[in-house]
């Protein structure tokens, strides 16, 4: 069965320092990719996707993730964050299908904390 | 604004009540899917439907019913049987295209009384 790895439960920065949170992920194929971000008490908002192409994607706030299959890894990156980056991460895997609804597997969530 | 709404955003539950969550989607999406989320736990999947009269069961549907009449909503019975039902209930739907993207509804926290 595949399953998503976010080692870091809880990761906190300062502001203006870049980020690293690192997703790994098992699969029997080449799975589609994504992060998502959940602010308190609300739900979840897409950073980026991964379907196929170049492995390096650009999301929204300023955030990219690079594919790396030989690690089976999806990291998400930001050079410098900002306090409003503070919420929690989630990373997710889906297999890839011809129009039938794509079962999203997702990670324990990373939580990050920017201090000021 | 096209999205996905869920009401109400709390809702309390007494012992041996059944409970329903609402989800609107205005997308125009097939698919749409109810998650349970619990703290440390991520996201897992109740049931989840592609086309209007017809769903799945999900990783833990136990305790839980849900009904597509409608392309636009999916609504989420929490039964009696589902013994504890406190947790945040997320909604998203998506289209089917072979590369789909699940957006998300605001939520719904269950709490029991």
């Amino acid at each position: 069965a595949q399953s998503v790895t976010q080692p870091d439960i809880h990761i906190t920065v300062s502001e203006g320092a870049s980020l690293e949170l690192r997703c790994n992920y098992s699969y029997g194929a080449t799975p589609y990719l994504f992060w998502y971000v959940q602010s308190p008490g609300q739900g979840l908002q897409l950073l980026l996707k991964y379907f196929s192409g170049d492995t390096l994607v650009q999301g929204i706030k300023g955030f990219e993730a690079e594919f790396k299959r030989s690690q089976s890894s999806f990291n998400l990156r930001k050079p410098s964050v900002h306090w409003s980056d503070a919420a929690e991460y989630f990373c997710a895997v889906g297999l890839p299908n011809t129009g039938t609804a794509s079962k999203l597997t997702f990670g324990t969530g990373t939580r990050l904390q920017v201090t000021l | 604004d096209g999205g996905i709404t869920q009401s109400p955003k709390y809702l309390f539950r007494k012992e041996g009540q059944n409970v329903t969550l609402s989800c609107e989607q205005n997308l125009n999406h097939d698919a749409m899917y109810w998650y349970r989320q619990d703290p440390g736990q991520g996201l897992r999947l109740i049931y989840y439907s592609q086309i209007v009269n017809d769903f799945q069961k999900g990783d833990i549907a136990e305790g839980y019913s849900v009904s597509r009449e409608k392309k636009e909503s999916f609504p989420l019975t929490v039964t009696s049987a589902q013994k504890n039902p406190t947790a945040f209930y997320l909604c998203a739907s998506s289209i089917l295209s072979g590369q789909e993207t699940q957006y998300f509804g605001p939520g719904t926290r269950l709490l029991v009384l």
